[in-house]
């Protein structure tokens, strides 16, 4: 494997249903994000791991809970989802925690959520 | 107001055209400026990026920066079926996250 994989690749879910979704990096890199990627809306930062620190963006509900064991590893936990969390969620990586534009992130292909 | 405005699309052009997407924004702090693009089933992919104003050129791709109308255009010259794709703008103050736009969705007709 190469790059950043994403597993499931696609997700269908009941709003009692608990799930996981799992992000694996390949490329050495020390920094994780999990973004939201809804239709007509901007990418949503939601949570970025890296070894300086972790960031959450305050408007994510506690329904999703990140999870990161190591450095190469990021996990999404949900549950209790509303239909209004449907979209693409993508998982990025990146050299090290800055949010800077020459820091740049590598996107994996997403796992498409659809709660019903 | 959203910090930052892009045009959905879709766009659909012939084979060769030249092409322009373009995005405004309010933060006038912002530095940093980027475009991805996003194939079909795909994450985004960092594609060009510049600092403060100017143009960057790189292939048949050119990004451009204008500050004072707040105003960042790519235009992709002999545009070709690969380049069917959706363009996302990004931008940032120093050190600060990214704000992205909706993205534009772009279908090159051979």
């Amino acid at each position: 494997e190469t790059g950043v994989t994403q597993t499931p690749r696609h997700l269908v879910m009941g709003m009692t249903n608990k799930k996981s979704l799992k992000c694996e990096q390949h490329l050495g890199h020390n920094a994780m994000y999990w973004y939201k990627q809804s239709a007509k809306k901007p990418l949503e930062l939601m949570f970025v791991y890296s070894l300086e620190e972790r960031v959450e963006n305050n408007s994510v509900p506690s329904r999703f809970s990140p999870e990161c064991p190591n450095s190469s590893h990021l996990f999404l936990h949900l549950h209790t989802l509303q239909p209004e969390d449907s979209a693409l969620y993508l998982c990025a990586s990146s050299r090290t925690g800055g949010l800077t534009f020459y820091n740049e992130q590598f996107f994996g292909p997403g796992t498409r959520l659809t709660v019903l | 107001q959203k910090e930052v405005e892009q045009d959905p699309g879709p766009l659909s052009v012939p084979e060769g055209a030249i092409v322009s997407l373009n995005c405004t924004y309010s933060n006038s702090a912002f530095q940093y400026f980027m475009w991805y693009r996003q194939y079909s089933r795909k994450g985004p992919e960092l594609l060009m990026y510049t600092y403060s104003s100017g143009n960057k050129e790189d292939g048949r791709f050119t990004a451009q920066v204008d500050k004072s109308s707040k105003y960042i255009s790519l235009f992709i010259r002999d545009s070709q079926p690969s380049d069917s794709a959706t363009y996302l703008c990004a931008m940032s103050e120093p050190g600060n996250q990214f704000y992205f736009g909706t993205g534009t969705s772009l279908t090159v007709i051979p």
